[in-house]
């Protein structure tokens, strides 16, 4: 079945750093991938979604790149803020072999310091 | 746009009692909306997709009977935790679909629950 696997957390990094966090997934069709952002305590935010092959998703500095021939779509953003600090969730949608649900990675849990 | 609002965000009740979470689209209809749980420092598990009108399908292992799901509306969803238990706590979270297909979801932020 289609999963997603997420690089482990918990990512530290000081203030202006570049943020790399990996994602991979295996599913079958054509799936959309996402990255979702979820605060403390709170719900979960879209960060920005790919639709298709070589599609970049982008957001607040953040970038995504939707790559078939890895099965990848990893979060990049060249210099993180304390305010980035969050879980980060990948995730795809099958929307025709699903009925449109989504499938999450385990997230990725991002500590920036100051 | 696109906002979904769960209420309550936090709610304490004892053991054996039931607790309704209601969930909302706010400015737009949501023909289908996910309900999710998360345990704590892990990821989102789908519990059910709730169609307006229609039964909820669930996911495996989860108790129909246990988790009652009613989309009476095409804003409104509600989840009722019946005679809940300790191992209910948790983190619960909707979202909802503007479109069909592989649009994303807008979540709500979320309900603590703690049974005592």
């Amino acid at each position: 079945g289609n999963s997603v696997t997420q690089m482990e957390g918990p990512v530290t990094l000081s203030e202006e750093a570049f943020l790399t966090i990996n994602c991979t997934y295996t599913a079958t069709g054509y799936p959309s991938l996402f990255w979702y952002v979820q605060y403390p305590g709170e719900g979960l935010q879209l960060l920005l979604k790919a639709t298709k092959a070589d599609d970049k998703g982008s957001n607040k500095g953040f970038e995504a790149t939707y790559r078939k021939e890895t099965t990848s779509f990893h979060l990049e953003k060249g210099s993180v803020q304390v305010s980035d600090s969050a879980v980060y969730f990948c995730a795809l949608s099958d929307g025709y072999n699903q009925g449109g649900k989504l499938i999450f990675g385990q997230g990725t849990e991002l500590s920036v310091k100051p | 746009g696109a906002v979904v609002s769960q209420h309550p965000s936090r709610v304490i009740c004892k053991s054996g009692t039931s607790v309704k979470i209601e969930c909302r689209s706010l400015d737009f209809q949501a023909t289908t909306m996910f309900w999710y749980r998360q345990f704590p420092k892990q990821s989102l598990m789908l519990m059910a997709t709730s169609n307006e009108g229609s039964k909820a399908t669930y996911e495996q292992g989860v108790e129909k009977d246990k988790f009652l799901i009613n989309h009476a509306s095409l804003t409104l969803s509600t989840l009722t935790v019946t005679s809940a238990h300790p191992e209910d706590s948790s983190f619960y979270i909707c979202s909802a679909r503007t479109q069909g297909g592989n649009s994303p979801l807008h979540f709500g932020n979320g309900t603590r629950l703690t049974v005592t």
